[in-house]
């Protein structure tokens, strides 16, 4: 079985909302990762989580906040985005990273849309 | 030079017909290479994963050429189901200390027609 899965399927917010998105995953995957996607755009790499620990920021922007409670949770907080926030936001999962065979899984994905 | 450079789209095909998909990469440290399947609106599903020269699926055909740095990706008997952005995608190497880190292609869109 490799689902991930991430709530909420859609979400609204204005910009002066706190918002937090959820992504959770029972494959005992021990790396979790956040992407965004623009249409008709490939998605493009936010955040890594190893072993629970941030190992990889591609320098975004503070108002997105990651959080990895345990081994199968993490969670990405929102705080005074902007319109170009708007987009798909994909969270994945992986065995481990660095191992040769390493693989990621998508969920469904979050469309956040900001007002 | 981006990381990972795809061939642009759309292709149009007839049913039965074979689209053969190409990708090359930048960074020859990468170890694994991935071709993923996105249906519109949805997320990227693995289709094949390529560690080797190459593998094969049923009607799909990856190979990978260390040497020229590029992965390709082949349909044969194309099915209006095939209809969908495929994304190659690179994984860096950790003597990078860029484990984890999957660069994505543009994406090709493949529009399979009766």
């Amino acid at each position: 079985d490799t689902e991930v899965t991430q709530t909420p399927k859609h979400l609204v917010m204005g910009m002066t909302n706190k918002k937090s998105l959820k992504c959770e995953q029972h494959m005992g995957h021990r790396a979790m990762y956040w992407y965004k996607q623009k249409a008709k755009k490939p998605p493009e790499l936010m955040f890594v989580y190893s072993y629970e620990k941030l190992s990889i920021n591609e320098s975004v922007p503070s108002r997105f906040s990651p959080e990895c409670p345990n081994s199968s949770l993490l969670n990405l907080h929102l705080h005074a985005l902007q319109p170009e926030d708007s987009a798909l936001y994909l969270c994945a999962s992986s065995q481990e990273v660095g191992a040769s065979t390493d693989t990621q899984y998508f969920g469904p994905g979050t469309r956040l849309t900001v007002l | 030079r981006k990381e990972v450079e795809q061939d642009p789209g759309p292709f149009n095909v007839p049913e039965g017909a074979t689209v053969a998909f190409n990708c090359t990469y930048s960074n020859s440290a990468s170890q694994s290479f991935f071709w993923y399947r996105q249906d519109c609106r949805k997320e990227p599903k693995l289709l094949m994963s390529v560690y080797s020269s190459g593998n094969e699926d049923g009607r799909f055909t990856a190979q990978l050429n260390r040497a020229s740095q590029y992965i390709s990706l082949l349909i044969r008997d194309s099915k209006l189901s095939d209809s969908a952005t495929y994304l190659c995608a690179v994984n860096l190497d950790m003597i990078y200390n860029q484990g984890g880190k999957l660069i994505f292609g543009q994406g090709t869109e493949l529009s399979v027609k009766p």
